[in-house]
């Protein structure tokens, strides 16, 4: 069974403070992603990460960092949280895929975090 | 940044009746489209993935098109159940296996 697991389901920090999400698939995919949902603007994508070492900014990278020193491994940074970051963050792996080639995502079970 | 947008944005229907909503998107430089159920309190599940113009793509009661040269993908419900009740999201891949997401249609079958 494939699995995406996210380090917590829940997560209250204050503001200011450094966050880390974790997030860990174990199928070997290349491609992993966070994305932030919030009501009525669907999933937005913060950053994507294609490979190792690799990232590359979404529609919404600001406030946020990324880090893959593994492949299995694909953390979120808000280096000093506001209160607009309050949100519910999922992360999803796919495979790579090619030019003409797509696989579906699979996504972990989403961290609702609130900054008060 | 590239741009998929969803139609309607909520749906409320009764049970038994059918439904489709409309995925748009830029139709240059396309790759794939895929398509999601998101049910409450759980985690976004694929329902098709397609990637040929004129694709069509069948599970159960819920089914999709795609014309990728004018930009659109619908999805079909058949005598919609209130388990289908659910966001639907589609979402497409753009180079480098970059997914995009659309804002979701909300479904609700009312029994």
């Amino acid at each position: 069974d494939v699995k995406v697991t996210q380090s917590s389901r829940y997560l209250v920090k204050r503001t200011g403070e450094k966050v880390f999400l974790e997030c860990v698939q174990d199928m070997d995919h290349e491609n992993m992603f966070w994305y932030r949902q919030d009501p009525g603007l669907g999933l937005r994508l913060i950053y994507f990460s294609y490979d190792v070492k690799m990232k590359e900014k979404g529609d919404i990278p600001e406030g946020y960092s990324v880090s893959r020193e593994k492949k299995e491994r694909f953390s979120l940074i808000l280096e000093s949280a506001s209160t607009n970051q309050t949100s519910m963050y999922l992360c999803a792996s796919t495979s790579w895929g090619g030019a003409r080639i797509s696989t579906e995502a699979f996504f972990g079970q989403g961290t609702r975090l609130t900054v008060v | 940044i590239l741009n998929v947008e969803q139609s309607p944005q909520s749906l409320h229907v009764q049970e038994g009746d059918s439904t489709n909503f409309t995925c748009s998107f830029p139709s240059s430089n396309f790759y794939a489209l895929h398509w999601y159920r998101w049910e409450t309190a759980k985690s976004p599940e694929a329902l098709f993935v397609m990637t040929l113009n004129g694709d069509e793509k069948k599970k159960g009661r819920i089914s999709a098109t795609l014309n990728t040269k004018e930009g659109y993908s619908y999805l079909y419900i058949k005598g919609s159940q209130p388990e289908d009740s659910a966001t639907y999201l589609c979402a497409q891949k753009t180079s480098y296996d970059k997914v995009i997401f659309g804002p979701g249609t909300s479904l609700s079958v009312i029994p």
